[in-house]
């Protein structure tokens, strides 16, 4: 069964650096997305993805979040200046194309841990 | 955002018994998705219910969306230790907006 790869499953970084989370999407899938969940907590949406351009981005995702899909397979989720609040777990997911009747398929995460 | 609300947010079920969760909006819901997150593990979609007063079964897992479209359960039935985890719904309107989850455990 296809699945979504995210890289590295474990991040620790020093508040204030910068962090990359990637993901390789499933490869017919059109729409991106980026979720974070704080231990214990519900998902969050952060950001949607589709056709080279953001479509939806939630509060959470400000100036300090960007995405990219560099390449045509990977899909980035870079943030800048890491705050301790940042420590979580992200989870990349994708879906097909048109109406969304089909679930979204999530990556295992990476674990982020400001310090 | 408008959030989907779930009851209860944590389920302790003898092996072998029945529980529900539930799921309610204020707002008519277009459809909603199940998923479950295993302890230390992802999101994991279960089901997506469109209609009014629809009912899906996978083996002992029943699925319910409300007649109103605004509210949704899940009823499992014989629990077994591997229906450990969390069970998320989420309104999907182009993106997933997720319920708080009922986290469920098992005493064998």
């Amino acid at each position: 069964e296809p699945e979504v790869t995210q890289t590295p499953s474990h991040q620790v970084t020093q508040m204030g650096q910068e962090v990359i989370l990637r993901c390789v999407p499933i490869s017919n899938h059109l729409y991106f997305y980026w979720y974070r969940q704080i231990l214990g907590q519900k998902v969050e949406f952060l950001v949607s993805f589709y056709n080279n351009e953001i479509s939806e981005k939630s509060e959470i995702f400000d100036d300090q979040f960007s995405v990219e899909r560099p390449d045509g397979s990977n899909f980035t989720l870079k943030i800048r200046s890491t705050k301790l609040e940042d420590s979580a777990m992200y989870f990349c997911a994708s879906r097909s194309t048109g109406v969304s009747r089909y679930g979204y398929t999530f990556g295992s995460g990476t674990r982020l841990t400001v310090v | 955002g408008q959030q989907v609300m779930q009851i209860p947010q944590y389920q302790h079920v003898q092996e072998g018994e029945d529980f529900t969760t539930y799921c309610n909006s204020s707002t008519t819901l277009s459809n909603i998705q199940w998923y479950k997150q295993r302890p230390g593990g992802h999101p994991v979609f279960l089901i997506q219910l469109v209609k009014s007063g629809e009912v899906k079964k996978q083996k002992r897992l029943t699925f319910q969306f409300g007649e109103a479209k605004k509210n949704s359960s899940l009823h499992i039935t014989a629990t077994q230790t591997t229906d450990v985890g969390t069970y998320f719904c989420a309104r999907n309107d182009y993106k997933l907006s997720f319920g708080a989850g009922t986290t469920v455990t098992v005493r064998a």
